[in-house]
Parts: structure tokens; sequence; C-alpha cells
């Protein structure tokens, strides 16, 4: 596609329930980037892939995320038994390939607010 | 571990003039990438400019310039003839390929009054 497309774009979530949120990345981008980003703050890294594989989920916050990418083009950035603070936007973002400076291109973001 | 810090929270700026927007970094990676990204409210991070730390000119995008000093590790935005539209968040952002990730600042919200 012609950018970075995520769904859903607003998503409001009671406390406990699991959320599955999707980004579809520019076609042939090679990685793929989870961001979080909570009100008024810059964002912060959830994690990293490269084609299919996550290289790097130092940024998760707990064991309650999960994120997949396993053909290498969509990911799925699963929250499980969701609380308060897990509300923020969450970005996806795509590259050409990591490790190159390569820009790095944004989703309009999926608002998550948990109630 | 790499940090960047934009210690401005937030400028206010007549339309028409100029503005600057301050950011500093820290890395030990000798190659690597800063960026500028727009924010307005919908969220969606625009690119504004990039810099290539090896490169020792300014990058330049229309209107958009940057002051990168390297030994300073200082890497400031200037907007000219700024204008209604250029109201928004703006972060200061690196990129290392040690680990693949960029890091961003805390952001500045910049206003343009009419």
């Amino acid at each position: 596609g012609a950018g970075v497309s995520q769904s859903p774009r607003y998503k409001v979530a009671k406390r406990g329930q699991d959320v599955a949120l999707r980004c579809d990345p520019i076609s042939g981008h090679v990685s793929l980037f989870w961001y979080q980003q909570a009100l008024g703050q810059g964002p912060e890294f959830l994690t990293y892939f490269q084609n299919e594989a996550q290289l790097d989920k130092s940024g998760l916050p707990s064991d309650r995320f999960f994120a997949e990418r396993p053909e290498g083009s969509v990911s799925t950035l699963k929250i499980q038994r969701t609380q308060q603070e897990d509300s923020a936007v969450y970005l996806c973002a795509s590259s050409l390939a990591g490790g190159r400076g390569n820009t790095i291109y944004f989703g309009e973001g999926s608002w998550l607010t948990v109630v | 571990a790499q940090t960047v810090t934009q210690s401005q929270p937030e400028m206010s700026v007549q339309e028409a003039e100029t503005v600057t927007l301050s950011c500093t970094y820290d890395t030990s990676e000798n190659n690597y990438y800063l960026f500028w990204y727009k924010q307005p409210p919908s969220r969606q991070m625009i690119l504004v400019i990039r810099q290539e730390a090896y490169k020792q000119q300014n990058a330049t995008e229309n209107r958009f310039s940057v002051n990168f000093q390297k030994a300073a590790k200082s890497f400031s935005l200037k907007i000219s003839d700024s204008q209604l539209g250029d109201t928004a968040m703006y972060f200061c952002a690196l990129y290392t390929g040690a680990n693949s990730k960029l890091t961003f600042g805390k952001g500045i919200t910049l206003s343009v009054r009419p």
C-alpha cells in the first residue's frame, strides 16, 4: 500500500479484556517496529521485526504484550488482560531495512483506551 | 544506551518568522542518523528532515534546515517563514544500526500565531 496502515484506529477496551492491533507495513519493507506513546510523551520502543524474525522485544512492558509477524508482512500486537496503564497510542512503523539508516515511516496509530 | 533530550516543552512563534527547536543526544556509535518528526493532533508521525552523522553538510528541506554539531552532539531544527500549518509537536529522534531502533526525545509543542 501507499503507507503504513493500522487498525483499528480507535479501540475502547474494558479492563481485563484482550485486544489485538494490526499493522500493514509499506509493501516490500523488511523492518517493522511497534512503539507505544502515552499522552504528552514521545514514542517508546516496544519491539522490532526483520521479516518474520522478532529481533528485539526488549521494550515490551510485560508478558501481557505479545507481537507477531508470521509471514514477514502484516504484524499484530496483542495485549492480554488490559490494564488502565495500557491506554496509549500504539504506533507501527516500517522501513526498507534496519541497520542502514533507511527512513522509518509511521502509521497513524491505534488509540487504545482502557476503561 | 542512547538518549535524546529536548529540554524545551513548548515554543510559540509569529507567522512568517523563524524559530529554532533544540535537541541534544548521546550515543557511543560513530554511525548514526538523526531525524526530526512532526506530529499533528492526528498523531501521524511525519518525517520533516533527516541527517546522516557522517555528512558534515547540514540537511535542508525547503523551509526546514538543521544545525548539526557532531562534537557537541547537538541537532537543532530551524523553521523559516513559519506557517500556521507548522503548529504541531516536534520530535527529535536518533537511529543507530547497533540496535536498529529509533530513540525519541520527549517532544516540543510548537504553536504558530497568526
